[in-house]
């Protein structure tokens, strides 16, 4: 299995409604990302969490880590049509080396 | 499973020689691409690729960056006169396409470390 896996794998919410999707990994790591794809076209990155970190915040975004746990979650609040994107979590390693997972699928209702 | 691949998994070369990064994406899949990630930034997005051509770039993707899908299986990055600032991870993907590549999962490579020296 991955290094990296986000579940679920897809989720659908109605517009307005909070979309949690979560990340798990293996290894130690530096830090975590969070990026989002529209479309079929390239990433965006959307918020970097450091490994001696436990919560950040980005405007609607809410990305929590749990070291202890080897997991890590993403919170969409109040969503909107906008938001309809496949999410990746990266993890960088130790080592510098960088595993992406395969990613949620979020599809926001009207 | 089906695996992206690439090679060489680490590559050093001299600042402006010619490199070429390869990758092999899953065999029915039929949108690629290509990312970088410089030591201690975030991933950035390249050049996507779609029925031969590509279909959108970053402004990072300037002339000296080319890619190519020479043989229906490999996919190939190619940096003309490398510079000191292309050393990175190289990432590349792929979606299967079946939906226009619309909220497609995509598939990454483990990555090609490039350092120029």
């Amino acid at each position: 299995s991955q290094q990296g896996e986000e579940d679920p794998q897809a989720l659908s919410i109605q517009e307005g409604e909070n979309a949690t999707m979560n990340c798990s990994y293996k290894t130690s790591i530096n830090n975590l990302q969070w990026y989002r794809q529209n479309s079929g076209r390239g990433l965006v990155h959307l918020i970097l969490i450091r490994s001696n970190e436990r919560e950040k915040h980005s405007g609607r975004l809410r990305v929590t880590l749990d070291t202890s746990k080897k997991s890590s979650s993403l919170l969409i609040t109040a969503s909107r049509a906008a938001d309809t994107a496949s999410y990746f979590c990266a993890t960088e390693g130790r080592d510098d080396k960088i595993i992406f997972g395969k990613g949620t699928r979020l599809h926001i209702l009207p | 499973e089906p695996e992206v691949t690439q090679t060489p998994s680490h590559q050093v070369t001299q600042m402006g020689q010619e490199v070429i990064l390869r990758c092999v994406p899953i065999s029915n899949h039929l949108y690629f691409y290509w990312y970088r990630q410089i030591l201690g930034q975030k991933v950035e997005f390249l050049v996507s690729f779609y029925n031969n051509e590509i279909s959108e770039k970053s402004e990072i993707f300037d002339d000296q960056f080319s890619v190519e899908r020479p043989d229906g299986s490999n996919f190939t990055l190619k940096i003309r006169s490398t510079k000191l600032e292309d050393s990175a991870m190289y990432f590349c993907a792929s979606i299967p396409g079946l939906a226009g590549g619309i909220g497609e999962t995509q598939y990454f490579g483990p990555g090609t470390r490039l350092l120029v020296l």
